[in-house]
């Protein structure tokens, strides 16, 4: 069975820090997803990797995947309050079963 | 918005009724997945389909089943409901079992 990791489980930061959350696992993904999810709310896509040691940004918001496909990172600068919510990463691997991690629930504070 | 849609938004029932959550999935997308998430909790994986057929299976209780239709959308039911069932449903949709998934606005469920 696999398993994602997600750390740190609860984070709570002033505004304008940086930070950076985590994903692992001990099995090798074909793609990995982070969602942000708020309160009440769907989880909503940030982002797909795909390639080993790829990295992604959005604004703000840098994506790693490891080289060997079982771990990712999630780094935030500046972060604001808006960055407030759950976030979750999920994996899809090789037999195309879909897994989701227990979440990082970021708070950040004005 | 994700292009999926869940009905009711809404819904509060008493102990020992049954419900039937909807979802449909974004166009073009066979795969249908319904999750779980009590309150500050993390994502419950229940049950996933593909083009009609069930695929997986969660932490679904016997009380509980769902099934897609031939159009692709997708009915959850819960029966015999108890308090401990309130929760957020969601169901999430994807072009196929590997690709990311889409969430619909969830269906909050209250048990009183």
């Amino acid at each position: 069975t696999q398993l994602l990791e997600q750390s740190p489980q609860f984070l709570s930061i002033q505004e304008g820090e940086n930070l950076t959350v985590y994903c692992n696992s001990s099995s090798v993904f074909s793609s990995l997803q982070w969602y942000r999810q708020e309160p009440g709310e769907g989880p909503v896509l940030l982002v797909t990797v795909v390639t080993g040691g790829e990295v992604k940004k959005l604004k703000r918001l840098t994506f790693q995947f490891g080289d060997a496909r079982k771990d990712s990172s999630l780094h935030i600068t500046a972060a604001q309050t808006g960055d407030t919510g759950l976030y979750l990463c999920a994996g899809a691997d090789y037999g195309q079963n879909f897994v989701f991690g227990p979440g990082t629930r970021l708070s950040v504070l004005p | 918005d994700s292009g999926v849609t869940q009905t009711p938004k809404h819904l509060i029932t008493a102990t020992g009724q049954r419900v039937t959550l909807r979802c449909s999935p974004r166009s073009g997308d066979l795969s249908v997945y319904w999750y779980q998430q009590s309150l500050d909790q993390g994502l419950q994986f229940l049950i996933q389909y593909y083009n009609g057929e069930e695929r997986a299976k969660g932490n679904i209780l016997e009380r509980f089943s769902a099934q897609q239709f031939p159009d692709l959308h997708s009915e959850l039911n819960l029966s015999s409901l108890e308090l401990g069932d309130s929760a957020l449903y969601f169901c999430a949709s994807s072009e196929t079992p590997a690709h990311e998934q889409y969430f619909g606005p969830g269906t909050r469920l209250t048990v009183t």
